[in-house]
């Protein structure tokens, strides 16, 4: 069955750091890749998505880019601030995100000042 | 963005007894409802996926006399988790999804059964 991969945590970096989450999945086809993030005390919210091979989504500074062939989606920052600091969830579907998703189990990620 | 309630945030019971999760999308009408639980450091897993005015979807595993999910209006699904023992303990989270094909989230509420 279809399964995602991220890297453990938690992840601790000061402001201005680079960031990078890495996501591996395992599917058969071509499935849709998303990051969520959650901030305390919210909901998941879909940070950015990527619907076939090398296409790279963007979101606040957050980029992500569909690798088919190391079957990866790893999430990148050039400088995080202390507000990116949340649960970060990669998933995927095999439509887009109003079908069935398949979530890694997430990576918290703290910035301090 | 569209905003998903849950209700409660959190709840503590005694073993045996039933609980009921409400999950409500404010802003938009939510055709799909997905229900997910959550382990502590663990991934968010599906655990069913309900149509309005339709008997919900359960994945592989689920117990659907067990984990009761009522869909009945565009704006409100239910879990009941019947006759509760501590190994429900855990954290529920439900999602919404309308006209604009992506999954809106709620909160999540906290399951203590004692």
């Amino acid at each position: 069955g279809d399964s995602v991969t991220q890297m453990e945590g938690p992840v601790t970096l000061s402001e201005e750091a680079c960031l990078t989450i890495n996501c591996t999945y395992t599917a058969t086809g071509y499935p849709s890749l998303f990051w969520y993030v959650q901030y305390p005390g919210e909901g998941l919210q879909l940070l950015l998505k990527a619907t076939k091979a090398d296409d790279k989504g963007s979101n606040k500074g957050f980029e992500a880019t569909y690798r088919k062939e190391t079957t990866s989606f790893h999430l990148e920052k050039g400088s995080v601030q202390v507000s990116d600091s949340a649960v970060y969830f990669c998933a995927l579907s095999r439509g887009t995100s109003y079908g069935k998703l398949t979530f890694g189990q997430g990576t918290i990620l703290t910035v301090h000042p | 963005g569209a905003v998903v309630s849950q209700h409660p945030s959190w709840v503590i019971c005694k073993s045996g007894t039933s609980v009921k999760i409400e999950c409500r999308s404010l802003d938009f009408q939510a055709t799909t409802m997905f229900w997910y639980r959550q382990f502590p450091k663990q991934s968010l897993m599906l655990m069913a996926t309900s149509n309005e005015g339709s008997k919900a979807t359960y994945e592989q595993g689920v117990e659907k006399d067990k984990f009761l999910i009522n869909h009945a209006s565009l704006t409100l699904s239910t879990l009941t988790v019947t006759s509760a023992h501590p190994e429900d303990s855990s954290f529920y989270i439900c999602s919404a999804s309308g006209g604009r094909r992506e999954q809106f989230f709620g909160p999540g509420t906290r399951l203590t059964v004692l």
